[in-house]
């Protein structure tokens, strides 16, 4: 099956710094999303983003599918950022997936005030 | 319009009890899908359905059954408990565009399980 991995595994920051992490995946895909589990774990949808450039607010992804790899900046990063992001995929084998993901380990980022 | 709802919220079990997870989604999405995720790992998924009456297996499908009598509920059961599957659990659904697209997967709160 499609493998998924993320960088890096751990990420430590002081408030108002900037990060990028990465999601690399194996095979095609029909769906890429990013999503924050905060501390009380829920997971919170960031972005539903199969290729091109996207933003919301301080955040913002990238996916080029064609190399297959995904980017997650965070701008100006908050206490509230903190938590555990994961890159998650639908693979694209034989085209149909049925919504069916694969995860990353995941990137714990802790922020400090 | 609640999303994807799931009970309860906490469990703990003792080993060979059997229980079942609730997952219900008001977005009449055909996939619905369940996850367990373990310590410091992403999520693994366990089964999945692609519509009313139509489930498969997942990467750790053992210890699990399920079924979908209808589009909104999709639930998990746990036939006899054990320790190895403490984990929280997680329902997800989407909603099938074209050409083997789909939106994006909208997740549960949760369900966090303890067998002793």
């Amino acid at each position: 099956g499609i493998q998924v991995e993320q960088s890096p595994p751990d990420l430590i920051l002081q408030e108002g710094a900037n990060s990028t992490l990465r999601c690399n995946f194996s095979d095609s895909v029909n769906n890429l999303q990013w999503f924050h589990q905060n501390p009380w774990g829920q997971l919170i949808n960031l972005f539903y983003i199969p290729s091109g450039t996207k933003q919301n607010g301080r955040l913002s992804a990238t996916t080029v599918a064609t190399e297959r790899y995904s980017l997650l900046y965070i701008s100006s990063s908050q206490t509230t950022d903190s938590g555990v992001y994961f890159c998650a995929v639908d693979a694209n084998a034989g085209g149909t997936s049925y919504g069916k993901l694969t995860f990353g380990q995941g990137t714990i980022l802790t922020v400090h005030p | 319009n609640a999303g994807v709802t799931q009970t309860p919220k906490f469990q703990v079990l003792k080993t060979g009890q059997s229980m079942t997870l609730q997952c219900a989604q008001d977005m009449n999405h055909e996939y619905m899908s369940w996850y367990r995720q373990d310590p410091g790992m992403g999520l693994r998924l366990i089964h999945y359905s692609v519509g009313a009456g139509i489930t498969d297996q997942g990467e750790v499908p053992n210890g699990y059954n399920v079924s979908r009598s209808t589009t909104e509920d999709f639930p998990l059961r746990l036939l006899s408990a054990a320790p190895s599957q403490t984990s929280v659990y997680f329902c997800a659904s989407s909603y099938f565009m074209t050409r083997g697209m789909n939106t994006e997967a909208f997740f549960g709160q949760g369900t966090r399980l303890t067998v002793v």
